[in-house]
């Protein structure tokens, strides 16, 4: 069972464009976090959210954590190429362990 | 950052043949490993948890017998897959964290397996 569902599935924009992937759920996370997946490699963490409504950002990324924590979303300003790659929420339930469900990952593909 | 190294990084073999892969990391000691797997286009899914010294917990619908794991050290946890079949072909991950039990994963590079 796939717990954390990400939308779009895929994305091809050109360059300078915004985008905004959605991560959503039906559970309730302690902590949720963001990777970029370049092909052929492990996945790379981007940004932990805790707190409810907690909005990150890192650089031209942002990163808001839903006010029941059920949900997410990355916005990208002024996507470039280097940012294609396979975007992946993850959450963690808390009750220890550490152990994460991640989505079900967005493909995004920026072109010049 | 921590450090974690997966080997080999790829490793092609016959359908019937085990292969084991080592998931090391380098610069911490971790109490827990934890291994994926990830189809191609797709996300990746917990195959089974490692901590040092104990049995692996693994995920539903995980054979246990099939995939082996040993996490014998702080520093070193091994997969093995065990009479490999072509639909085992996937790329494995493994991620581990320090020891205070609420730390960040760090991921490895991964294996691509390819069972022919």
């Amino acid at each position: 069972t796939q717990l954390l569902e990400q939308s779009p599935q895929f994305l091809s924009i050109q360059e300078g464009e915004n985008l905004t992937v959605y991560c959503n759920s039906s559970s309730v996370f302690s902590s949720l976090q963001w990777y970029r997946q370049e092909p052929g490699e492990g996945p790379v963490l981007l940004v932990t959210v805790v707190t409810g409504g907690e909005v990150k950002k890192l650089k031209r990324l942002t990163f808001q954590f839903g006010d029941a924590r059920k949900d997410s979303s990355l916005h990208i300003t002024a996507a470039q190429p280097g940012d294609t790659g396979l975007y992946l929420c993850a959450g963690e339930r808390g009750g220890g362990g550490n152990k994460l469900t991640f989505g079900t990952g967005t493909q995004l593909k920026v072109e010049l | 950052g921590a450090v974690v190294s997966q080997h080999p990084s790829r490793v092609i073999c016959k359908s019937g043949t085990s292969v084991k892969i080592e998931c090391r990391s380098l610069d911490f000691q971790a109490t827990t490993m934890f291994w994926y797997r990830q189809f191609p286009k797709q996300s990746l899914m917990l195959m089974a948890t490692s901590n040092e010294g104990s049995k692996a917990t693994y995920e539903q619908g995980v054979e246990k017998d099939k995939f082996l794991i040993n996490h014998a050290s702080l520093t070193l946890s091994t997969l093995t897959v065990t009479s490999a079949h072509p639909e085992d072909s996937s790329f494995y991950i493994c991620s581990a964290t320090g020891t205070s039990g609420r730390e960040t994963q760090y991921f490895g590079p991964g294996t691509r397996l390819l069972v022919l």
